[in-house]
């Protein structure tokens, strides 16, 4: 399995609370994306990083911001939760010719 | 705009009963067509990465092709396991070097 990790792996949060996801890689790949997963949508990038303090926004990236301090670590904070953000968020990595996922974090707002 | 439309939707299959799923995309470039399959569950799991029309890449009983138009992926003499939804997604040369998804096809196997 590629190295990455994500955490937490749920979470059910209330609306208007700030959330932040984690995803953790072991690879030392440039580039890290957060996506996420609605039925009927497929999968749909939030925001995206080349590089340490670098990074920059996708097509769904209203309500969201990320944070990369570490080439290792890639941040996704909803800053005030809505029950429109109850989704399954998806990390990825890529090298040249591939691209792989974290397992997922399943979200919850009520 | 780049655009990524799979069919079916979902496909039903004997085991041992051939067939193709199918990667139709619109894309301002190719740099590459990526399949995945995803587990209920489960994070898409990387299967290939295609380049340009012509090539076609082989794993156990899955092979990818790619035209200029779209990209099928065959799979011969499916078994239970192969159960699954298949993901394909774009890259386009210019943009935000990200991958463009389509929704999937999901595959159901009976034995």
């Amino acid at each position: 399995d590629a190295g990455i990790t994500q955490s937490p792996r749920h979470k059910v949060t209330e609306t208007g609370t700030p959330v932040t996801l984690r995803c953790h890689q072991t690879e030392n790949h440039r580039y890290m994306y957060w996506y996420r997963q609605d039925p009927g949508h497929g999968l749909r990038l939030i925001h995206y990083s080349y590089g340490v303090k670098d990074t920059d926004k996708g097509e769904v990236s209203d309500g969201y911001s990320v944070s990369r301090s570490k080439t290792e670590d890639f941040l996704l904070t909803l800053e005030s939760a809505t029950s429109s953000q109850t989704s399954v968020y998806f990390c990825a990595i890529r090298s040249d010719s591939e691209a792989f996922f974290g397992q997922g974090t399943r979200l919850t707002v009520v | 705009e780049d655009q990524v439309t799979q069919s079916p939707e979902a496909l039903r299959l004997q085991e041992g009963e051939s067939s193709s799923l199918n990667c139709s995309y619109t894309v301002s470039g190719l740099r590459g067509l990526f399949w995945y399959r995803q587990d209920p569950g489960k994070g898409p799991e990387f299967l290939f990465t295609l380049y340009s029309a012509g090539e076609e890449k082989e794993k156990e009983r899955l092979k990818a092709t790619l035209t200029k138009k779209e990209s099928f992926l065959h799979i011969t003499a499916p078994k239970p396991e192969d159960s699954a939804t298949y993901l394909c997604a774009v890259q386009a040369k210019t943009g935000a070097n990200n991958l463009f998804f389509g929704t999937g096809t999901r595959l159901t196997v009976i034995p």
